[in-house]
């Protein structure tokens, strides 16, 4: 089975523009949580879909949403980049209900 | 929300030693921990979780405990070698109507000194 798929693999913008990455989850899974990873922060979940609706969602600000297609894919939009955005973002996906998530290899979002 | 905190932030042992990794959690709901193994560069990979019925678990050098009184478990690498050299985060998840979300520990930097 291929794995987690993420793309772009680097992104670089600038203040004020948006972004746009995207996850292909393992075939067969449902679920695609996404994180946001920056050097002492560790892993922070931003939002969670299975089945094209947001399940569960972090304590981020509202530039960041996302959103499910019917074949699991899913996207993740950041709108009105500041510095602080820059980071790897993760996604992960899972069987319903399964727990054990399987990362993708993250896109690293370079803000300027 | 859950809080998990996880000590220490980095940890070096000499090969052959062990080490252990230590994270504690602020919900006694929580029912799952797994153990992730972020290697430079690369993806974070499960290597080994248990769940709130189990007080131990084991995988060839690897062992997690969990202690559901205490609100704590612990990774346990024996026999370190240079490849163990990662970053390890802990996790735990609440069940919410079968919805589990994970919160991560901020990670341990765990560096084996050959």
């Amino acid at each position: 089975k291929a794995g987690v798929t993420q793309t772009p693999r680097y992104l670089i913008k600038t203040r004020g523009q948006q972004v746009t990455l995207s996850c292909s989850p393992i075939s067969g899974h449902r679920s695609v949580s996404w994180y946001q990873q920056t050097p002492g922060q560790g892993l922070q979940f931003l939002f969670e879909y299975f089945s094209e609706t947001q399940r569960n969602k972090g304590n981020f600000p509202g530039r960041f949403s996302g959103r499910q297609f019917s074949n699991s894919r899913s996207e993740m939009n950041v709108s009105t980049l500041e510095l602080g955005d820059s980071a790897l973002y993760l996604c992960a996906s899972s069987f319903d209900r399964g727990n054990i998530q399987y990362f993708g290899a993250g896109t690293r979002l370079s803000v300027l | 929300g859950e809080n998990v905190e996880q000590h220490p932030s980095t940890l070096s042992v000499q090969e052959g030693d062990s080490a252990v990794i230590k994270c504690t959690y602020s919900d006694s709901a929580s029912n799952y921990f797994p153990w992730y193994k972020q290697e430079l560069g690369k993806r974070p990979q499960l290597i080994i979780d248990i769940r709130s019925n189990v007080g131990e678990k084991k995988d060839q050098r690897i062992a997690v405990t969990l202690n559901k009184t205490a609100k704590h478990f612990s990774l346990h690498i024996t026999e370190t070698q240079p490849e163990d050299s990662a970053v390890y985060f802990c996790a735990a998840s609440i069940p919410n109507f079968g919805n589990e979300k994970l919160t991560f520990g901020t990670g341990t930097r765990l560096t084996i000194i050959p």
